[in-house]
């Protein structure tokens, strides 16, 4: 049963648009949210990160939004570059164990030149 | 530049053969996690070891596979015997802190015939 979910396995933007990659999550003990970035060949590497109480936080050209009512999450990048072309995962995990991250299946990213 | 490092990348056995995949997490990080990603089910969390004590296995198949960490710079997955469906990427990840992020290496990509 799992509990982060990406629904949508794949997403294509051209370059200099908004991307937008969503999750949803079922556990409602969930209190802080990651984003991990994955390329062929290589492990995931952290994004950014949200804490449940914000509803926002911007790093450069990312921004993560939580949406604790609808258990739901996205991830905008603004403007997309091809080098964003990757697989990425949702994570969460709850305060009662700080180590043990639930990932969502991944999302790929293709942005077009 | 400090990072986790896996060995194999890469290993092709047939079925019914010991698998032993190696994991060196980053100088000084204390919690060391094995993950496995499948197509199915994105990214799934095997075991986590802290100070080299096992916290959490429950994601393993404990018929066939272990998981081990003879001393603090070494973790150790095994599979015996291997079967097709264990075939996937399997990666490590180490963190510092209880609330710090997890690294991940490159993976091993396992291929069982």
């Amino acid at each position: 049963d799992q509990q982060v979910k990406q629904n949508s396995p794949s997403l294509s933007v051209q370059e200099g648009r908004i991307s937008i990659l969503n999750c949803d999550y079922t556990n409602s003990m969930f209190d802080y949210f990651l984003w991990y970035k994955k390329y062929p060949a290589e492990g995931p590497t952290f994004l950014i990160s949200i804490s449940s109480i914000k509803d926002k936080n911007e790093d450069g050209r990312f921004t993560v939004f939580l949406n604790k009512s609808a258990k739901h999450l996205s991830l905008h990048i603004v403007p997309s570059q091809p080098g964003d072309s990757a697989v990425y995962f949702c994570a969460a995990r709850t305060r009662y164990n700080f180590n043990k991250f639930y990932f969502g299946s991944g999302t790929k990213l293709n942005v077009k030149p | 530049d400090a990072r986790v490092t896996q060995t194999p990348r890469h290993k092709v056995t047939e079925m019914g053969q010991e698998v032993t995949m190696r994991c060196q997490p980053i100088l000084g990080h204390n919690t060391v996690f094995w993950y496995r990603q499948t197509m199915m089910q994105g990214l799934e969390l095997l075991a986590y070891f802290r100070n080299r004590a096992p916290l959490d296995d429950s994601g393993m198949p404990k018929d066939r596979f272990s998981a081990e960490m003879p001393d603090a710079t070494l973790a150790t997955l095994k599979i015996q015997p291997s079967e097709p469906r264990d075939s996937a990427v399997y990666f490590c990840a180490s963190s510092g802190t209880e609330t710090d992020t997890q690294y991940f290496g490159p993976g091993t990509r396992l291929t069982v015939l």
